[in-house]
């Protein structure tokens, strides 16, 4: 079956530009995550989804990064006034029970110039 | 969290077996041992994961010392699709946090 899907799968934007990414996760999945991972370096955690619970925003390193999810489906992740630091490769995830099995997209390749 | 401890980096030939040990001493009781692996340029790809008993599944197998504080995945034939990086992580629940992991380079 299909498996999650990222788009775009490359974006260069100006410092200073707002930028969006989008997950769409395995259908009947109830659970979503967002990580990063900058060059060279292991994944870092952004945020969590499940169901219609409050979502576990424990990861984002500051308020210009936010996220929201439509129910079980796609999710958008939002990063304002983007920085040179926010150079990363941005990775959705989901399950379907929190915990164990995480499915990975292909990733988003966000370049700040 | 706790810390997981792996080898920088492991060669093997193909079709041979390959061990990838990993270090986690300060694991906690309700840690799971989670292994997912990373091919250039795709996302990671979940491999498997236990609590206390060995596991297998058609991936890999899965062999937890007795107190829980080390770990070894284990690649029963390396095929060239193997070459990756394995990346050893512990968590009681759906944070997942990836270190540097191993880099397994698989010659032919």
């Amino acid at each position: 079956g299909a498996g999650v899907s990222q788009s775009p799968s490359n974006k260069v934007t100006e410092k200073g530009k707002d930028v969006e990414l989008r997950c769409d996760p395995i259908s009947g999945h109830t659970a979503l995550y967002w990580y990063r991972q900058r060059l060279g370096q292991g994944l870092e955690f952004l945020i969590y989804f499940q169901g219609n619970s409050a979502p576990d925003k424990s990861g984002l390193p500051s308020d210009r990064f936010s996220a929201e999810r439509t129910g079980e489906s796609v999710s958008t992740l939002t990063i304002q006034r983007t920085q040179q630091e926010d150079s990363a490769v941005y990775l959705c995830a989901s399950s379907l029970v929190a915990k164990y099995e995480q499915y990975f997209g292909p990733g988003t390749r966000l370049t700040v110039t | 969290d706790a810390k997981t401890t792996q080898p920088n980096s492991m060669e093997s030939n193909e079709e041979e077996p390959v061990h990838l040990p990993c270090n986690h001493s300060t694991i906690s009781g309700t840690d799971y041992i989670h292994w997912y692996r990373q091919l250039p340029s795709q996302g990671p790809e979940y491999v498997i994961h236990g609590l206390t008993s060995n596991v297998n599944n058609r991936m890999a197998s899965l062999a937890i010392a007795e107190d829980r504080k080390s770990s070894t995945l284990i690649l029963h034939r390396a095929t060239l699709r193997d070459a990756a990086v394995y990346y050893c992580i512990l968590s009681d629940d759906y944070k997942l946090s990836f270190g540097a992991g191993t880099t397994v380079t698989v010659r032919a």
